[in-house]
């Protein structure tokens, strides 16, 4: 079964700084990656995806994700933090497997916390 | 465009009662799925729901149950409601098939006491 792994329930950064989330997957198949963020009180924003070609995924807001099938990872990262970026991260999986399930298998999320 | 819409914002309901939750889909969008925010669950997948048919559906009881009208709208509904019921209902909604990204919308939580 696929898995998503969020290394750290909260990462604190000080503004300007870099943003790093790290992600990490298990798959049986090449999957279909996604970044969401979501802000207190409101649903899910699609960041980015990662589906074939280009491993290196840009994003809205500034962010953007390497999906690395060596390591299992899809980290995200913003090279200079805003305070604005304040708000929870989740990365997901789509679940190909052998039949399509419409399902996406998300990670715990991580909060980024930016301070100033 | 109009993104995902969901009704109502917020929904109390007691112990024991009927909730009825509702989606709207990006226009052209044909795929509904509904996903259960819960405090220390995470997020997990409800249903899926694809040209007016179930097409999966997560691990939950029976009592979780909805279905897509012909406008591709959905309606999520639950059964004798439980306290641990209480959660943030998303609905999301993509292309027809599985493979797009799932657009969000802003959740109605449920809160049952």
């Amino acid at each position: 079964a696929q898995s998503v792994t969020q290394l750290g329930s909260h990462v604190s950064v000080s503004e300007g700084a870099l943003v790093l989330l790290r992600c990490n997957y298990s798959s049986s198949v090449p999957p279909y990656l996604f970044w969401y963020v979501q802000y207190p009180n409101q649903g899910l924003q699609l960041l980015l995806k990662y589906t074939t070609g280009a491993t290196l995924v840009k994003g809205i807001n500034g962010f953007e994700a390497e999906f690395k099938k060596s390591e299992t990872s899809f980290h995200l990262t913003k090279p200079s933090a805003h305070m604005s970026d304040a708000a929870e991260y989740f990365c997901a999986v789509s679940d190909k497997g052998s039949s399509n399930t419409g399902k996406l298998i998300f990670g715990q999320g991580t909060t980024l916390q930016v301070k100033p | 465009e109009a993104g995902v819409t969901q009704s109502p914002t917020h929904l109390i309901k007691t112990r024991g009662q009927q909730a009825t939750l509702r989606c709207s889909p990006i226009s052209g969008h044909t795929s509904v799925y509904w996903y259960q925010q819960a405090l220390g669950l995470g997020l997990q997948f409800l249903l899926w729901y694809d040209e007016g048919e179930e097409r999966n559906r997560g691990n939950f009881p029976p009592r979780f149950s909805g279905r897509q009208f012909p406008n591709y709208s959905s309606e999520l509904n639950v059964n004798a409601l439980e306290l641990e019921d209480s959660a943030l209902y998303l609905c999301a909604s993509s292309l027809t098939g599985t493979l797009y990204e799932q657009y969000f919308g802003p959740g109605t939580r449920l809160t049952v006491t």
